[in-house]
């Protein structure tokens, strides 16, 4: 058990549907991140919340939307994707602020886009 | 681009230790050495980080080049549960983001 909880752990989607993930984290932490991780390639930093903020958004394509509608929640709602967005997608918090490299990561929602 | 270069694989005896080494030349003075590993279908778990001294805690000691160009994560003892990706990553101080190479993948065997 990290902290941060991830539903769902696995979501079968076609490239019409919307759906959401959503993540917690239970150790009041100030930051929270997406981040995406393909087969064979790096993680990927999507979007990064401080204090419910958006400090970063890493050119991340519009049909990927986050929402924090508090410092404990993080919600990626899904709509429109494309086969080649099926992927591992990982929520993380982090003490401090978002400058800090100690990152507590959740367990992931495994995306499949048909 | 990630700024570390680690071997793509490893193996280890288990109850042996494991030495896993990153090479970042190019490290800037400001910029942090950072290791984590991922467990096989779990999310990346933090082990350590470091400046320019070595550090030790209860998962894993951290030693870094007097030139800090190159550095060396040490399990003392390994077991078949350490088995996993290790990711050597090099940080700003004052910048959020990690950029993630592809990591050495750690086989422990009985």
């Amino acid at each position: 058990e990290t902290g941060v909880t991830q539903t769902p752990r696995h979501l079968v989607m076609g490239m019409t549907n919307k759906k959401s993930l959503k993540c917690e984290q239970h150790l009041g932490h100030n930051a929270m991140y997406w981040y995406k991780q393909s087969a064979k390639k790096p993680l990927e930093l999507m979007f990064v919340y401080s204090l419910e903020e958006r400090v970063e958004n890493n050119s991340v394509p519009s049909r990927f939307s986050p929402e924090c509608p508090n410092s404990s929640h993080l919600f990626l709602h899904l709509h429109t994707l494309q086969p080649e967005d099926s992927a591992l997608y990982l929520c993380a918090s982090s003490p401090g602020g978002s400058g800090t490299g100690e990152l507590f990561f959740g367990e992931g929602s495994r995306l499949t886009v048909l | 681009d990630a700024k570390t270069t680690q071997p793509p694989s490893m193996d280890c005896a288990e109850g042996r230790a494991a030495n896993l080494p990153c090479n970042h030349s190019t490290i800037s003075g400001n910029e942090y050495v950072y290791w984590y590993r991922q467990i096989h279908s779990q999310g990346p778990q933090y082990i350590i980080h470091g400046l320019k001294n070595n550090e030790t805690n209860e998962m894993a000691s951290l030693i870094i080049t007097e030139d800090r160009k190159s550095s060396t994560l040490i399990l003392p003892h390994a077991t078949l549960r350490d088995t996993a990706v290790y990711y050597c990553i090099v940080k700003p101080g004052n910048n959020r983001k990690l950029i993630w190479g592809l990591g050495t993948s750690l086989a422990v065997n009985p």
